[in-house]
């Protein structure tokens, strides 16, 4: 059991860099997360796909793309990387319904310098 | 704004004791409160939930207590492990919406 599944675990980038933040989950869950944690500021929402062919902004969208790629997958975009994006990116999915919990991957640690 | 007020920050306890999380919220539309547990290195997972008709709700160890009329909802933890050191979050669902309002997280430290 999968889960969801982030890559890369890790990665270092220069300021002006550009890079994709790949999740895959294997749960046939609709909808979809990309969330940005840092310390004191909990989990912050950048973008969400409620389903196949749907992106919707969260609350700090600023800076990133995302595609959905099909059921499966969720990318997230970093066009051009600032210091300010150093964060541990964390993906989830959910079946419809909201009080279905939202399934976690272990998350993406980014570091821009 | 931070719509959902999880307190304390952090909290230190000794195995067996009972450590209390708290969370306030102001939306009334809320109608879903669940809590989040996260190990380092890893992603939050779902611990426990609670709807707004129930007042009081157990798994295990883990308890919800919910008070509709304040807005306020709590997590104890019974009987601590060293195991159950992890960073607990609160979070809010309004109305039909798949998104959440999270707090800010509690970092819990049980000592041996």
């Amino acid at each position: 059991n999968a889960g969801v599944t982030q890559t890369p675990k890790f990665q270092v980038l220069k300021t002006g860099q550009s890079m994709t933040l790949q999740c895959a989950q294997d749960m046939n869950h609709n909808s979809m997360y990309w969330y940005r944690q840092d310390p004191g500021m909990g989990l912050r929402l950048i973008y969400y796909s409620a389903s196949e062919g749907t992106t919707d902004k969260g609350e700090v969208p600023n800076g990133y793309n995302v595609s959905r790629l099909n059921k499966r997958e969720f990318s997230l975009r970093l066009e051009s990387a600032a210091p300010s994006q150093t964060s541990v990116y964390f993906c989830a999915s959910s079946t419809p319904g909201g009080r279905q919990p939202q399934h976690f991957g272990d998350g993406t640690r980014l570091s821009i310098l | 704004q931070q719509q959902v007020k999880q307190s304390p920050q952090s909290l230190i306890v000794q195995k067996g004791g009972i450590p209390i999380i708290n969370c306030a919220y102001e939306n009334t539309a809320f109608d879903y409160f669940p809590w989040y547990q996260q190990f380092p290195g890893k992603g939050p997972a779902l611990l426990i939930a609670i709807r707004p008709d129930v007042s009081e709700k157990k798994e295990g160890r883990f308890t919800i207590s919910f008070n509709k009329s304040a807005k306020q909802f709590s997590l104890h933890i019974m009987d601590s492990q060293p195991g159950d050191s992890a960073t607990y979050f609160c979070a809010a669902r309004p109305g039909n919406n798949r998104k959440l309002i999270w707090g800010l997280g509690t970092s819990l430290a049980v000592n041996p």
